[in-house]
């Protein structure tokens, strides 16, 4: 389809794991986002990419926290030694330009 | 078919028109349902929560139809501020959220 995939869909992991969760863009959207909507909470920004220009991290929670685009397309978020608190929904969304995003299903986070 | 379901757009409208957006949704069982406001890059806003049949709070109105198993937003007046994503979430439990791809709203002078 034409819309933002992200997998997986759902990902159960043991604490201290690490997981990769994948987004991948609309065909030529040059900005993408992820965020996270954990229980209870409201959506999260974490993470920005826009372009070849460096990414604006500033909502990432710790430093186990990291994310990587390759060829300004697909896009990777890595946890490493996962924890509970980490457990969420982590949503994507990519956009062609400063305005209007089109977001993923999200990818659920279950931390044991 | 995804859970979820939202007319993308682009919406363009000119600065003082009504516009709608729907989401529907294939859970029959869900409870509340949220609309957010997303400007991309900044925290998305939450707008509107509806959790029976509606909720009015000044130019927008949402609107719940459980037999149909869709929401609404209605925006009156528009303004060039309106311009962005908005984004339908629906909590089919009370442990899970479903999100929508976004509807993006362009308002023009």
């Amino acid at each position: 389809g034409a819309g933002v995939s992200q997998s997986p869909s759902n990902k159960v992991t043991e604490k201290g794991k690490d997981v990769e969760l994948r987004c991948d863009p609309i065909s030529g959207h040059t900005a993408l986002y992820w965020y996270r909507q954990s229980l209870g909470q409201g959506l999260e920004f974490l993470i920005y990419f826009q372009g070849n220009s460096a990414p604006d991290k500033s909502g990432l929670p710790s430093d186990r926290f990291s994310a990587e685009r390759t060829g300004g397309s697909v896009s990777t978020l890595t946890i490493q030694r996962t924890q509970q608190e980490d457990s969420a929904v982590y949503l994507c969304a990519s956009s062609p330009d400063s305005r209007g995003c089109t977001f993923g299903s999200g990818t659920r986070l279950t931390v044991v | 078919r995804k859970e979820v379901e939202q007319d993308p757009g682009p919406f363009n409208v000119p600065e003082g028109a009504t516009v709608a957006f729907n989401c529907t949704y294939s859970n029959s069982a869900s409870q509340s349902f949220f609309w957010y406001r997303q400007d991309c890059r900044k925290e998305p806003k939450l707008l509107m929560s509806v959790y029976s049949s509606g909720n009015e709070d000044g130019r927008f109105t949402a609107q719940l139809n459980r037999a149909s198993q869709y929401i609404s937003l209605l925006i009156r007046d528009s303004k060039l501020s309106d311009s962005a994503t908005y984004l339908c979430v629906v909590n089919p439990n009370n442990n899970d959220m479903r999100f929508g791809a976004g509807t993006r709203l362009t308002v023009k002078p």
